[in-house]
């Protein structure tokens, strides 16, 4: 198994920009989540999606948009890029049988300037 | 609702000397618990987890977790640091348990003195 997997690994975009991060998971899981870590903090959760079908907002989803069409694929994406967005952003995916441990892809960092 | 706390942002230690990582929770239920572990620039790897079975966890890289619902912790510790475990430690206490979803600490940084 590959895990989850996010491409691209590095990304500058310009103000304005737009872009979607992708995200993969060979695991089956149904949960999947979208965070961004920004220098010297913990993560905070952007989306997350319970199912194929189903997505939600988590506690900070302004300027960002998800899909989920698949149980494989999570793509993040970013409308109108601001500086405020440069960060790491992580995938990850788990599920209800394995007590929740989310598995965590290797991140994408994306600057905006 | 759901909260951790890690009570020291960082911490330093030498080689070969215990480790100690220190974590509270809040929870309305009975929690499941992590400890995660971030090397630079690297994603985040799971060391190890409670989820109401035995109350000492045993993690990889000799690391274990004692759950003391009295006291609401779930410290992190290991008998003999190495240079290797400098990283950056992440508790996580589990959210609502419909979406999965995860709660994180701040994050503890340990570095390690030759």
């Amino acid at each position: 198994n590959a895990g989850v997997t996010q491409t691209p690994k590095f990304r500058i975009l310009k103000i304005g920009q737009s872009m979607t991060l992708q995200c993969t998971q060979d695991m089956n899981h149904n949960y999947m989540y979208w965070y961004r870590q920004d220098p010297g903090m913990g993560l905070k959760l952007i989306y997350y999606s319970v199912g194929a079908g189903i997505t939600d907002k988590g506690e900070v989803p302004n300027g960002y948009n998800v899909s989920r069409s698949t149980t494989e694929d999570f793509p993040l994406r970013l409308e109108l890029a601001a500086p405020s967005q440069t960060s790491v952003y992580f995938c990850a995916s788990s599920s209800p049988g394995e007590g929740y441990e989310q598995y965590f892809g290797p991140g994408t960092r994306l600057t905006v300037t | 609702a759901q909260s951790v706390t890690q009570l020291d942002s960082h911490v330093s230690v030498s080689e070969g000397t215990p480790v100690l990582l220190r974590c509270n929770y809040s929870s309305s239920y009975s929690p499941s618990l992590f400890w995660y572990v971030q090397h630079p620039n690297k994603g985040l790897q799971l060391l190890l987890k409670y989820t109401s079975a035995a109350t000492l966890v045993k993690g990889i890289n000799g690391f274990e977790a004692e759950f003391k619902k009295s006291e609401t912790s779930f410290h992190l510790t290991k008998p003999s640091a190495h240079m290797s475990d400098a990283a950056e430690y992440f508790c996580v206490v589990s959210g609502s348990s419909n979406t999965g979803k995860l709660i994180f600490g701040q994050g503890t940084t340990l570095q390690v003195k030759p």
